[in-house]
């Protein structure tokens, strides 16, 4: 059982460059959600999907896409990198929309902007 | 909005001691859910242990326990016993049972230190 996995691990992006990041789960989960951390802060919700088909902005979406075109995948976009976005992406997904339920992190991407 | 604030970057603590780490939080709703996560230099963040307001009771999961209180909006994670696998960053969470997707509120984080 992998759980939740993440593609690419590390990736160097030059300004203006465009890149997706590639969140996977086999739990069969409804949940899926993308965060980034930056040093010295906790995670930040960028955005978040509760369902196959469906995205919904999170707390700092500006700069990011989303997909979720089927539910165990969920993309994050970049479509014009800034040095801005240089900090570490994790995805996280849950089982149901239950407030108790216990959200599962991927490892992580470390995305650094040129 | 909530807000979740760890006031300790840093902790250290001596292999087999006791140590507590701080979270406050701010919220205006009488249920709600507090998480602790750990995130050791793999990256990967694991939970350590939760929290439903509405339980009076404090969580325990083995070597790891809460102090939970609801009026001062205080929950703090205390390590008993510490080892040497439990050096890595712990992040303090808020959960509403409001909140779209059940989205998370992080603190920002204190890095556990743990020596031999």
């Amino acid at each position: 059982n992998a759980g939740v996995t993440q593609t690419p691990k590390f990736r160097v992006l030059k300004t203006g460059q465009s890149m997706t990041l590639l969140c996977a789960q086999d739990m069969n989960h409804e949940y899926m959600y993308w965060y980034r951390q930056d040093p010295g802060m906790g995670l930040r919700l960028i955005h978040y999907s509760v369902g196959e088909g469906t995205t919904a902005k999170g707390e700092v979406p500006d700069g990011y896409n989303v997909s979720r075109l089927k539910k165990q995948n969920f993309l994050l976009g970049l479509e014009s990198a800034a040095p801005s976005q240089t900090s570490v992406y994790f995805c996280a997904s849950g089982r149901t929309g239950v407030s108790t339920d216990t959200q599962y992190f991927g490892p992580g991407t470390r995305l650094t902007v040129l | 909005a909530q807000t979740v604030t760890q006031s300790q970057p840093e902790m250290s603590v001596q292999e087999a001691e006791t140590v507590t780490l701080s979270c406050t939080y701010d919220t205006s709703e009488s249920d709600y859910y507090l998480f602790w996560y750990k995130q050791p230099p793999s990256r990967q963040m694991i939970l350590v242990i939760r929290q439903e307001a509405y339980k009076q009771q404090n969580a325990t999961e083995n070597r790891f326990s809460v102090n939970f209180q609801k009026a001062a909006k205080s929950f703090s994670l205390k390590i008993s016993d510490s080892q040497l696998g439990d050096a890595a960053m712990y992040f303090c969470a808020y959960r509403s049972p409001l909140g779209a997707g059940n989205m998370l509120t992080f603190g920002g984080g204190t890095r556990l230190m743990v020596k031999p």
